[in-house]
C-alpha cells in the first residue's frame, strides 16, 4: 500500500510556543490530505481537509488561526499548532488520499 | 449528523472467531471502512464495503447492510498480533470519513 510519513512522532514543547508537524506522501501524489486529532479512547476527529494549492477547509469548532495548514506541494502538508497550550496536547494524525485514505503514524504532542 | 457506534472493548481467544459490530447514521453515505490501529501507530486499511453483502479477504471479512445502517468485521483464526483497536468509519461526501471510537480487541492465549 501507499506510504505516508509523519514527522515528528513525538514532540514536547513549552506553553506559548509553536509546533510544526509534517505529513508526506512518499510514493504517490496527494491533492487532498486530512488532519485528525485523537484523544485517548476517543475516535479520530477530523480537524481539516488540506487541498494542494488552496486554503484548507476546517471543521466546525476548529480554530483556523490556531491550527495553520499549508499544503504547498502534492506530497507535503504541514500543520502548525500556534501558541500551544496544555489543552492542545493530543495525538495528531494525518492522512493522504488516493483511492482511499492512507494514514501517517501520528504525532504525540505534549505541551507543558 | 453523523453517528457511529461500536463496542468499546472485546476479548477473544487465540484461534477463535470474533465479530465486531458497527452501526452508523450518516448523511451522504458512500461506503463503510474498517481500519486496524495498534497503539501509537497509524491506522491501516482493512476493508471497504459500498454494496450490501460480505467481502472476504483472507482471515478478515466485512459485511454491510445499507438499509439497516449496519456493518461487521469478522476475524477468523485469531492470532495474538490481532490485538489492536478496530475502527469503523463511514465515508461521506468528498472522501471524508467519520470514525467510531474504535473497538479494542484483546486476544488471549
Amino acid at each position: 500500500g501507499a506510504v505516508v510519513s509523519q514527522h515528528p512522532s513525538r514532540v514536547i514543547c513549552k506553553s506559548g510556543t509553536s509546533v510544526k508537524i509534517e505529513c508526506r506522501s512518499l510514493d504517490f501524489q496527494a491533492t487532498t490530505m486530512f488532519w485528525y486529532r485523537q484523544f485517548p479512547k476517543k475516535s479520530l476527529m477530523l480537524m481539516a481537509t488540506s487541498n494542494e494549492g488552496s486554503k484548507a477547509t476546517y471543521e466546525q469548532g476548529v480554530e483556523k488561526d490556531k491550527f495553520l495548514i499549508n499544503h504547498a506541494s502534492l506530497t507535503l502538508s504541514t500543520l502548525t499548532v500556534t501558541s500551544a497550550h496544555p489543552e492542545d496536547s493530543s495525538f495528531y494524525i494525518c492522512s493522504a488520499l488516493t483511492d482511499i485514505q492512507y494514514f501517517g503514524a501520528g504525532t504525540r504532542l505534549s505541551v507543558l | 449528523g453523523q453517528n457511529i457506534d461500536q463496542p468499546t472493548e472485546m476479548t477473544a481467544t487465540e484461534g477463535a472467531i470474533v465479530q465486531i459490530n458497527c452501526t452508523y447514521q450518516t448523511s451522504g453515505f458512500n461506503g463503510l471502512f474498517w481500519y486496524q490501529q495498534h497503539a501509537g501507530e497509524a491506522p491501516t486499511f482493512l476493508s471497504y464495503n459500498v454494496l450490501d453483502g460480505l467481502e472476504e479477504k483472507g482471515r478478515f471479512s466485512s459485511f454491510l447492510s445499507r438499509s439497516k445502517g449496519y456493518s461487521y468485521l469478522l476475524l477468523k483464526e485469531l492470532q495474538m498480533k490481532d490485538s489492536a483497536s478496530y475502527l469503523c468509519a463511514a465515508g461521506a461526501g468528498s472522501y471524508q470519513l467519520t470514525f467510531g471510537k474504535g473497538t479494542k480487541l484483546s486476544v488471549i492465549p
